[in-house]
């Protein structure tokens, strides 16, 4: 089946600085790369998605790349602001979803 | 308003008296999962409906078992619990199959205690 490992395990940044969360994946057939947001003590939701036909996609301050060559697809947070502080979830998924371990993000002010 | 909704939220039980953790969606998916999260292992998938009476094993079945008797809920029923099920458990609904790139939505999670 399909592995997806996530990197960093934990992330600790400045206000304002930028966030970059890497994954992998190793099964080709997957085609679609959602990341979710866990804040502490809810539920995961939906932040942004890629589908394996696009490279790159961004919504505000928040921005996934995906390389298929590669296997690999990240989640880019730029001006990051302490309601950014959650854990990060990857996901790859074709004929079901395989999440990654989670990045525990935090956001000093 | 379309949700997840599972109960309990909270739950302390004993080895091997059995449970039943409830699950129920509101906007007509088709399919449904149950998610155990554990630090550092992130979301492991338990079990899968893909219709009512359709189900099939993820990746940790293992002390568990489901039913999907009505398309809204999906119960995940733990017959003998042990301490290792002690996990923050999720629920979560999608209308499509993950191959159509599809958004799963996660009931609120159970947190169980088996001690």
């Amino acid at each position: 089946g399909e592995n997806v490992e996530q990197h960093p395990s934990t992330l600790s940044v400045q206000e304002g600085d930028s966030a970059v969360i890497k994954c992998t994946y190793s099964d080709s057939a997957s085609n679609y790369f959602p990341w979710y947001k866990q804040e502490l003590g809810k539920r995961p939701q939906l932040i942004i998605d890629i589908r394996s036909n696009v490279g790159e996609k961004k919504d505000q301050r928040i921005a996934v790349t995906l390389n298929k060559t590669a296997k690999h697809f990240s989640l880019h947070i730029t001006e990051t602001q302490p309601e950014d502080s959650a854990v990060y979830f990857c996901a790859a998924s074709f004929n079901k979803f395989y999440f990654g371990s989670g990045t525990k993000l935090n956001v000093k002010p | 308003e379309a949700q997840v909704t599972q109960n309990p939220r909270y739950l302390i039980t004993v080895t091997g008296k059995k449970l039943t953790v409830t699950c129920s969606q509101n906007m007509n998916h088709e399919y449904m999962s149950w998610y155990r999260q554990d630090p550092g292992l992130g979301l492991r998938q338990i079990y899968y409906s893909m219709n009512v009476e359709v189900t099939d094993k993820g990746d940790v079945p293992e002390g568990y078992k489901v039913s999907r008797k009505e398309k809204r809920n999906f119960p995940l029923i733990l017959e003998s619990p042990s301490p290792n099920q002690t996990s923050l458990y999720f629920c979560a609904s999608s209308p499509r199959p993950a191959f159509l790139n599809t958004e799963a939505f996660f009931g609120q999670g159970t947190r169980l205690t088996v001690v």
